[in-house]
């Protein structure tokens, strides 16, 4: 694929419950970033990965969220026990080695919690 | 300190005009500021940015000017067009050789045929 690809791209969810978010990033691409974008609001960073390893997850809001990225390539963000506090867009972007060129994002998963 | 201050919160402009958007920052050692452009439903794109060596960068019709003093950078659109219609975020970095950003909250702009 041309961009980052992020799916699913709507997610409505009850509160309490698990969800999961996926995002593919460009090929080649070494690091992935996930923001949360609440609306009317900026983007906010949450996590991001150089490779397999997380080298900054100091955005987390709480220990409901994790995310993983096991092969180097696609990354899942996992929010447990979800609240409607939750319910944002997630975006997911990806670079060259951080800081090399431009980061490139998808269009996002827009999570609603009920 | 954290925080970087955007405004106008929205923004109507002539088909033609100028469109300015200005963000101010606390955090001296913030390195990097982009501005980012976003459709509605839309991930956010890089527009141009600039590093706080510089005072002034300039990409077809797209102007970041940078005040180091005074801790404020602004957008100006020239030749403002309706497809220009959009919000613009502003951001700030210091995690040199990241992309771990703090992003203003956002210019809505409406650019009038």
């Amino acid at each position: 694929g041309a961009g980052v690809s992020q799916t699913p791209s709507n997610k409505v969810t009850e509160k309490g419950k698990y969800v999961e978010l996926r995002c593919d990033p460009i090929s080649g691409h070494t690091a992935l970033y996930w923001y949360r974008q609440s609306l009317g609001q900026g983007p906010e960073f949450l996590i991001y990965f150089q490779g397999t390893g997380a080298a900054d997850d100091s955005g987390l809001p709480n220990d409901r969220f994790f995310a993983v990225r096991p092969e180097g390539s696609v990354s899942t963000l996992k929010i447990q026990r979800t609240e409607r506090g939750d319910s944002a867009v997630y975006l997911c972007a990806s670079s060259l080695p951080s800081g090399v060129g431009e980061l490139f994002f998808g269009e996002g998963s827009r999570l609603t919690v009920l | 300190q954290q925080q970087v201050k955007q405004s106008p919160q929205s923004l109507i402009v002539q088909k033609g005009g100028i469109s300015i958007i200005n963000c101010a920052y606390e955090n001296t050692a913030f390195d990097y500021f982009p501005w980012y452009q976003q459709f509605p439903g839309k991930g956010p794109a890089l527009l141009i940015a600039i590093r706080p060596d510089v005072s002034e960068k300039k990409e077809g019709r797209f102007t970041i000017s940078f005040n180091k003093s005074a801790k404020q950078f602004s957008l100006h659109i020239m030749d403002s067009q309706p497809g220009d219609s959009a919000t613009y975020f502003c951001a700030a970095s210091y995690h040199s050789g990241t992309y771990k950003y703090i992003f203003g909250t956002g210019t809505r702009l409406k650019v009038l045929a």
